[in-house]
């Protein structure tokens, strides 16, 4: 089945820096997403993105869409103490009754003050 | 806006019982849901899709006998783990996406529910 792969597991920053993610997969996707999620909560969606190339920003988040529409990238600027999380991505494929979200095993992010 | 609201957020019960999980879409009507099961230090797997009105779409690898899927209305969908046992024993979320927004259109999930079977 379709995988999307996210790596490393965890990262370890220190607050103020930069900290970019990649997600890639085997197969094409028609849109991406990025999620985080804390603990004991449902994923909260931070970007979506709907076009090959596409790059969007929400806040000091910045989120592009691969143009090979295989990969995506989520970069968080100037990192705080609640940025804390899993970030997960997720492509979503299909449409209408089979219309699904597949999701890559998440990075837990740290911040040390 | 697209706020999805789940109940309860923690069960615990012993074994053999019968829980019920409902999902509501609270500011929006969502002709799908979808329900996803979460393991420890794991990602979401999806376990069904739930469609209003008609049966549920369930992945491979899932007992339908095992988790009913009840999907009368627009703004509500019901997930019910019959006669649980521990190794089910799981965070589940669900989730949904604004009818006629597009097919493409954001999940948004609920805050999951905690079931710890004994």
């Amino acid at each position: 089945g379709q995988q999307l792969n996210q790596s490393p597991q965890s990262m370890f920053i220190q607050e103020g820096e930069d900290v970019s993610m990649n997600c890639t997969s085997s197969s094409i996707f028609n849109t991406w997403l990025w999620y985080k999620q804390e603990p004991g909560e449902g994923p909260v969606l931070l970007i979506a993105l709907y076009k090959a190339g596409e790059l969007t920003s929400n806040g000091r988040l910045t989120a592009q869409f691969g143009i090979t529409r295989k990969d995506s990238f989520l970069n968080i600027s100037a990192s705080i103490p609640s940025d804390v999380g899993i970030y997960f991505c997720a492509g979503h494929g299909g449409s209408g009754a089979n219309s699904k979200l597949t999701f890559g095993k998440g990075i837990t992010l740290s911040v040390r003050p | 806006g697209a706020v999805v609201s789940q109940h309860p957020s923690r069960v615990i019960c012993k074994s053999g019982t019968s829980v019920k999980i409902e999902c509501r879409s609270l500011d929006f009507q969502a002709t799908t849901m979808f329900w996803y099961r979460q393991f420890p230090k794991q990602s979401l797997m999806l376990m069904a899709t739930s469609n209003e009105g008609s049966k549920a779409t369930y992945e491979q690898g899932v007992e339908k006998d095992k988790f009913l899927i009840n999907h009368a209305s627009l703004t509500l969908s019901t997930l019910t783990v019959t006669s649980a046992h521990p190794e089910d024993s799981s965070f589940y979320i669900c989730s949904a996406f604004v009818l006629g927004g597009g097919s493409n259109q954001p999940q948004h999930f609920g805050d999951g529910t905690r079931l710890s079977i004994l």
